[in-house]
């Protein structure tokens, strides 16, 4: 296992469509989060889990968006009747609790157009 | 609100030269300060982090200093190196939300 991958990287959408992202973390991490960047902001957090349980959604995080990690394992970002203001890099990252200082791997990212 | 601020879109330095990247942050809850680097295209990869019970901390060329009073953080790289031009992002942490600012572009001339 070499890092966190994300699936697909790059996703075209029209406006209306429903996507999905899927997410692999660290094998061993039990922290994953999921991260949305546009272009010229930095990471906005959206939502994270640790283990299967989502602890926290952002306000960002609208109806349209829902999050799941079945299991603790991989996760899932789905993005109902997408919008053009959609469109951004959505990024995981994970990281493993009690390591004294938590670092965050990210993934590749899903870079997301709607049309 | 933003927690996190860089304020410095830009910087550009000539190889072999510091560069150093200047962080802002508001929360004094914040307990844990990193670094990252990101490529187009590509995910932040991690450089380095701070806790808040030091004020320095050395990896190889980089550096991180934290000015708790200032609420206020850096990352110099010495000598910088063509390859370190990227966009580089710090990130504070208080639980376990990690809050980033807007990125400095560093251009590093050959």
């Amino acid at each position: 296992d070499t890092g966190v991958s994300q699936d697909p990287r790059h996703k075209i959408t029209k406006r209306g469509q429903n996507v999905t992202f899927r997410c692999d973390p660290i094998s061993e991490h039990n922290r994953l989060y999921w991260y949305r960047q546009t272009l010229g902001q930095g990471p906005e957090f959206l939502t994270y889990f640790q283990n299967e349980a989502q602890l926290e959604k952002s306000r960002l995080l609208s109806d349209r968006f829902s999050a799941e990690r079945p299991k603790g394992s991989f996760s899932t970002l789905e993005i109902q009747r997408t919008e053009q203001g959609d469109s951004a890099m959505y990024l995981c990252a994970s990281s493993l609790t009690g390591t004294g200082g938590e670092k965050l791997f990210f993934g590749s990212g899903t870079q997301l157009s709607v049309l | 609100d933003q927690q996190v601020k860089q304020n410095s879109p830009s910087l550009s330095v000539q190889e072999g030269r510091i560069s150093i990247l200047n962080c802002d942050y508001t929360n004094s809850m914040f307990d844990y300060f990193l670094w990252y680097k990101k490529y187009p295209a590509e995910g932040p990869t991690f450089l380095i982090s701070i806790s808040s019970i030091k004020d320095k901390n050395e990896d190889g060329r980089f550096t991180v200093f934290l000015n708790k009073s200032a609420k206020h953080l850096s990352l110099h790289i010495v000598p910088s190196q063509p390859g370190d031009s990227a966009v580089y992002f710090c990130a504070a942490s208080g639980t376990y939300k990690y809050i980033f600012g807007t990125g400095t572009r560093l251009k590093v001339l050959a």
